[in-house]
């Protein structure tokens, strides 16, 4: 099976930084990759989807890139409501792996 | 607006069998696939199963293949989860997920409140 590393597994930014979060897959999954917040508390909320496309309602400071083996999920001015760990997950075939989440935290 | 109601969840004991509902509705429901995912309590996400929006496909990951059992119900708009031979690392919150994906997963999108399934003696 494909496993799927995310790193870091925690960070720590001012508000207003850029932040980059990598999910890297064992083995090639083309485009097939999605993103995932889940704020403390709360319930997961789809991201990103096919690499780099925004879930609709999402704000645009989110972006996605990565084909392949790489993948990067970038906030590009990091917000306090961005405190949330945030997972990757492959979609190109069973089993639908999530990578083991990013927490992120503010400075 | 988009809804999925989970209920089911329960303590019951390492051997065990329970069964989850996902009660959906805002959407068309037997226009979409639908998953299963849990977070153990302090843990990260784990996909565990897909059904497709005609039942004809599943999917199970390898810690719940031969002992979960996904089903779905399109004129009930309802989602299920049958647990058997439940163990303690079974221990979670169950999210029932709305899929775009018809045949297999494609993004989960709307997610429910989850319940929480806890296997102790």
């Amino acid at each position: 099976d494909i496993q799927m590393t995310q790193s870091p597994a925690s960070l720590s930014a001012s508000v207003g930084d850029r932040v980059t979060i990598t999910c890297r897959a064992s083995q090639g999954i083309s485009g097939y990759l999605a993103w995932y917040q889940q704020q403390p508390g709360k319930v997961p909320k789809l991201l990103m989807y096919a690499a780099s496309i925004l879930q609709s309602g999402v704000s645009s400071r989110f972006s996605g890139s990565g084909s392949g083996t790489d993948f990067t999920l970038t906030i590009s001015s990091l917000q306090p409501e961005d405190v949330a760990t945030y997972y990757c997950q492959k979609y190109d075939s069973s089993p639908f792996t999530f990578g083991g989440g990013t927490k992120v935290e503010i400075k | 607006e988009v809804q999925l109601v989970e209920s089911g969840g329960d303590l019951v004991q390492p051997g065990g069998s329970l069964r989850l509902s996902c009660a959906a509705s805002g959407f068309v429901f037997d226009r979409y696939g639908m998953d299963w995912v849990r977070q153990a309590p302090g843990k990260g996400l784990e996909w565990i199963s897909f059904i497709s929006s005609n039942s004809y496909t599943t999917y199970y990951a390898d810690s719940v293949e031969g002992r979960f059992i996904i089903s779905r119900d399109n004129a009930k708009n309802s989602l299920y989860l049958q647990m058997n031979s439940l163990r303690d690392g079974d221990t979670a919150v169950y999210y029932c997920a709305r899929d775009p994906g018809q045949i297999a997963v494609a993004r989960l999108d709307n997610w429910g409140q989850g319940t929480l399934v806890t296997v102790s003696s």
